[in-house]
């Protein structure tokens, strides 16, 4: 159960588009519409961004979107805010009855 | 309004145990799967056990796999983590977590603000 890889951190500018990338395998991203997306401000819990690879949930600006293709997925934060500022996560199922996390990127808005 | 309030977290000894509870609210309880997610001091989440609404079909992280048990009992409306074999490693906020659906297999949708395990001598 190795976890999902993202990068350590992306930066951008305010207004600007970011994407965070998310890789699997065929056996979890690549078999389930089953990934979703966390965001994470410091001392607080994560809150669902995406899921079902590129489902918003209500209340969830637009500004934010997944896609996916084969063992990726991603995750695209457009016109970018200094509030966007947070810790990031993507989460699938494995098909094992088990879920596995990424190990998180860190936003900065500079 | 979903709220989840963890308990029985706190100091624990390497080898001892530790049972966490999870008192769920403002949603019909046994509609929905239940997880258990953790996050060790400045490191990411690891996701650690999950149940289906009627307890037909538990998962563990092969890290807890053996050591620790979840259970749920939809009469109280709680979610349960025994915790058994402590070690350092285990120490982290443990996060109680809904599912969007009967199985273990949806998204995870809801947290509750984590109860602290610390495990050390």
């Amino acid at each position: 159960q190795s976890a999902l890889t993202q990068p350590a951190s992306v930066s951008g500018s305010p207004g600007q588009s970011i994407t965070i990338s998310c890789t699997g395998t065929s056996s979890d991203v690549g078999s389930y519409n089953l990934v979703s997306w966390y965001q994470q401000h410091p001392g607080k819990a994560p809150t669902l961004m995406i899921y079902e690879d590129n489902k918003r949930p209500s209340g969830v600006s637009n500004r934010f979107s997944g896609s996916k293709s084969a063992s990726t997925a991603s995750l695209t934060i457009s016109g970018l805010q200094a509030e966007d500022e947070a810790d990031y996560y993507c989460c699938s199922y494995t098909g094992t009855g088990t879920v596995i996390f990424g190990g998180g990127t860190k936003l900065t808005v500079l | 309004e979903v709220q989840l309030v963890e308990s029985g977290g706190g100091l624990v000894q390497p080898g001892r145990s530790l049972r966490l509870s999870c008192a769920a609210s403002g949603f019909t309880f046994d509609d929905y799967a239940m997880h258990w997610v953790r996050q060790a001091p400045g490191k990411g989440l690891e996701w650690v056990s999950g149940i289906s609404w009627n307890s037909g079909s538990i998962g563990y992280a092969d890290s807890v796999k053996g050591r620790f048990t979840i259970s749920r009992d939809n009469a109280k409306n709680s979610l349960y983590l025994q915790m058994n074999g402590l070690g350092a490693e285990d120490t982290a906020l443990y996060y109680c977590a809904r599912g969007n659906s009967i199985s273990a297999a949806g998204t995870i949708d809801y947290w509750g603000q984590g109860t602290l395990v610390t495990v050390s001598s």
